[in-house]
């Protein structure tokens, strides 16, 4: 199984400063026939499903705040919110879809400071 | 847009059998390009894939090790709807079930339903 791993567990982040998130596979999600990273990110806010943020480690999905970006490749990608506005309170997780069991990170806790 | 509506019971006794279904509209369980996946989530074990169906030439499933003894994954074109059977529950079980659609990535979930397992 791919193990993800998010660093840190939580965050507290001022409003209007940025915020990054880390997240480590065990190996690589780069598929090389296709060069593209099976890598996605969600927000999940209480008593939500998980919303889709990022996908292909980079791209933003339609209707994402521009201030929401995804880099990385291989086993090592970061999610970076470049200004936290007070809704962005909430868990982010990364997601692999290379290969099954498709598997989550464990989560990171953002909070305003 | 796609919407996916879950319906099932919220309270199963240990070693019974959890059932919940899922309801789709503005795509097809029959999709070339789309897998329908149950996801489960609990403090515990945090987001857990369980499993998927999917139709390519002829239906598929894949399951989660963890659940493979004991899971069922079912299609119903007749009402553009898929399920998620899981025998012999436990408290371990008790969680919060999403059905997800998959294209590639996990893009649209359905609402979620507590299910608690307990006598």
């Amino acid at each position: 199984d791919i193990v993800m791993t998010q660093s840190p567990d939580s965050l507290a982040v001022s409003l209007g400063e940025r915020a990054t998130i880390n997240c480590k596979s065990s190996q690589s999600v780069l598929y090389s026939s296709d060069n593209k990273n099976y890598l996605a990110w969600y927000q999940q806010k209480p008593g939500q499903p998980p919303k889709l943020l990022i996908y292909w480690a980079s791209t933003r999905e339609s209707g994402v705040p521009d201030r929401f970006s995804g880099s990385g490749s291989g086993t090592d990608f970061t999610l970076t919110i470049s200004s936290l506005q007070a809704e962005d309170v909430a868990v982010y997780y990364c997601h692999q879809y290379y290969t099954t069991p498709l598997t989550f990170g464990q989560g990171t806790r953002l909070e305003i400071k | 847009q796609v919407q996916l509506q879950q319906s099932g019971l919220g309270l199963v006794k240990p070693s019974q059998t959890l059932s919940l279904t899922c309801a789709i509209s503005g795509d097809s369980v029959s999709s070339n390009s789309a897998a329908w996946n149950w996801i489960r989530q609990s403090p515990s074990r945090g987001l857990e894939w369980l499993g998927r169906t999917y139709y390519r030439s002829k239906w598929s499933t894949d399951y989660a090790v963890s659940v493979k003894s004991r899971i069922i994954i079912n299609p119903d074109t007749s009402k553009n709807q898929f399920s998620l059977q899981l025998n012999s529950v436990t408290p371990e079980d008790t969680a919060v079930y999403y059905c997800v659609r998959q294209g590639w990535y996990f893009d649209y979930w359905g609402q979620g339903t507590l299910v608690t397992v307990s006598s």
